[in-house]
């Protein structure tokens, strides 16, 4: 089976320092990780995954996220943020070695940059 | 890139009616589409997965005769709520994977959303 946890239900950071948004998964197989983004009454915006390759992701809007094998973790990072990055996070994993399984969405982490 | 939309993009209707939603990918073909349910401020829950040509896989809790789910083409899934009521009203989000094998396969890329209000 498959989980996603998002420790962290509201992260608060002023405008121009850095920001990081937690995610720790389960999963049996090989782990696709994935990040995406929602605004307010919008669908899902992709902003980057890990398949397989460096574990530093470079996605979109200047974010990147570091997978760690060994502790689970596919956190989201970002050097210095913006207001305009306020919204709801979702991180997201499937079994790579099950094409036919659906992802699986953590709770969601809402980010609030403060100007 | 690879776009799916909905439609409408809001609806509100009174309780009773039933109301259609649909999912399209605008570029690329789509064997499996999926419904999506998000209540405020909470994650998306999968309500079933769609095969092209096929019944509808629906998750366990969710009424098959209520979202009466039909995915007639490689690009087109649609989302029928059946008499629908008060606690219906949700945001529903679709889904999209292109065909096994092909470029962006390990990807799902998501509609925009349809908020329904059910009066």
């Amino acid at each position: 089976a498959q989980s996603v946890a998002q420790p962290e239900d509201q992260v608060n950071v002023a405008e121009g320092n850095p920001l990081t948004v937690k995610c720790t998964y389960s999963v049996s197989g090989n782990p696709y990780l994935f990040w995406y983004v929602q605004y307010p009454n919008r669908g899902l915006q992709f902003l980057l995954k890990y398949i397989t390759g460096d574990n530093l992701v470079k996605g979109s809007y200047g974010f990147e996220a570091e997978f760690n094998k060994s502790q689970t973790s596919f956190h989201l990072k970002k050097p210095s943020a913006l207001v305009s990055d306020s919204a709801l996070y979702f991180c997201a994993v499937r079994d790579g070695n099950n094409y036919g399984q659906n992802f699986v969405f953590g709770p969601g982490t809402r980010l609030s940059v403060l100007p | 890139g690879a776009v799916v939309s909905q439609h409408p993009s809001w609806v509100i209707c009174k309780s009773g009616t039933s109301v259609k939603i649909e999912c399209r990918s605008l570029d690329f073909q789509a064997t499996t589409m999926f419904w999506y349910r998000q209540f405020p401020k909470q994650s998306l829950m999968l309500m079933a997965t769609s095969n092209e040509g096929s019944k509808a896989t629906y998750e366990q809790g969710v009424e098959k005769d209520k979202f009466l789910i039909n995915h007639a083409s490689l690009t087109l899934s649609t989302l029928t709520v059946t008499s629908a009521h008060p606690e219906d009203s949700s945001f529903y989000i679709c889904s999209a994977r292109r065909l096994a094998g092909g470029p962006g396969r390990n990807e799902q890329f998501f509609g925009p959303g349809t908020r329904l209000t059910v009066l």
